[in-house]
């Protein structure tokens, strides 16, 4: 079955660092890869996206590569913000078109980011 | 852009009662939603897939009985937790798809309910 995972934190960093939150997973197929972002009390939202080999997706200063080599779709930022801080979940659907069931998540890294 | 709302965002009942979820998708219309389970530093487990006018279905090792899943319009899902127990506090968070944006564009969740059975 599908299965994703992802670097347990918390992760603690200082303002302006650089931000890597690995993510591998397992899926048959060609998955589509999500990166999605909860701040304190609201719900997920779409960070970014990939839905094929070798594609980034990015936004927000975040980015990240379908390495399907690997197996990987690492989250990455230059310089992180406070306003950063929150809990990213890396995630996958396989469904033909990555979008027609639900999604399996990875357990969550919840980050921290110090003034 | 999508909207998901749901109600209540915390809820807290006494063990035996059964607690009712709202997931309205607030500015499309949603014929599929989908339903998770997280415990405390746990994944987003999906529980079932919701689809408008029919049955929904299932994951393996989910008690159908325990939570009923009715998606009786084009808008609305609702997550009934019956009979509930300790056990079943947890974070439920449903999400949705707006059929309008193509498939790869990602699902809107709603902000969650945390249940709490005493």
């Amino acid at each position: 079955g599908n299965s994703v995972t992802q670097m347990e934190g918390p992760v603690t960093l200082s303002e302006e660092a650089f931000l890597t939150i690995n993510c591998t997973y397992t899926a048959t197929g060609y998955p589509s890869l999500f990166w999605y972002v909860q701040y304190p009390g609201e719900g997920l939202q779409l960070l970014l996206k990939a839905t094929k080999a070798d594609d980034k997706g990015s936004n927000k200063g975040f980015e990240a590569t379908y390495r399907k080599e690997t197996t990987s779709f690492h989250l990455e930022k230059g310089s992180v913000q406070v306003s950063d801080s929150a809990v990213y979940f890396c995630a996958l659907s396989s469904a033909p078109g990555g979008g027609a069931d639900g999604l399996t998540f990875g357990k969550g890294t919840h980050l921290i980011i110090q003034p | 852009g999508a909207v998901v709302s749901q109600h209540p965002s915390r809820v807290i009942c006494k063990s035996g009662t059964s607690v009712k979820i709202e997931c309205r998708s607030l500015d499309f219309q949603a014929t599929t939603m989908f339903w998770y389970r997280q415990f405390p530093k746990q994944s987003l487990m999906l529980m079932a897939t919701s689809n408008e006018g029919s049955k929904a279905t299932y994951e393996q090792g989910v008690e159908k009985d325990k939570f009923l899943i009715n998606h009786a319009s084009l808008t609305l899902s609702t997550l009934t937790v019956t009979s509930a127990h300790p056990e079943d506090s947890s974070f439920y968070i449903c999400s949705a798809r707006d059929p309008n944006k193509g498939y790869n564009y990602g699902y809107t969740f709603g902000s969650g309910t945390r249940l709490t059975v005493v």
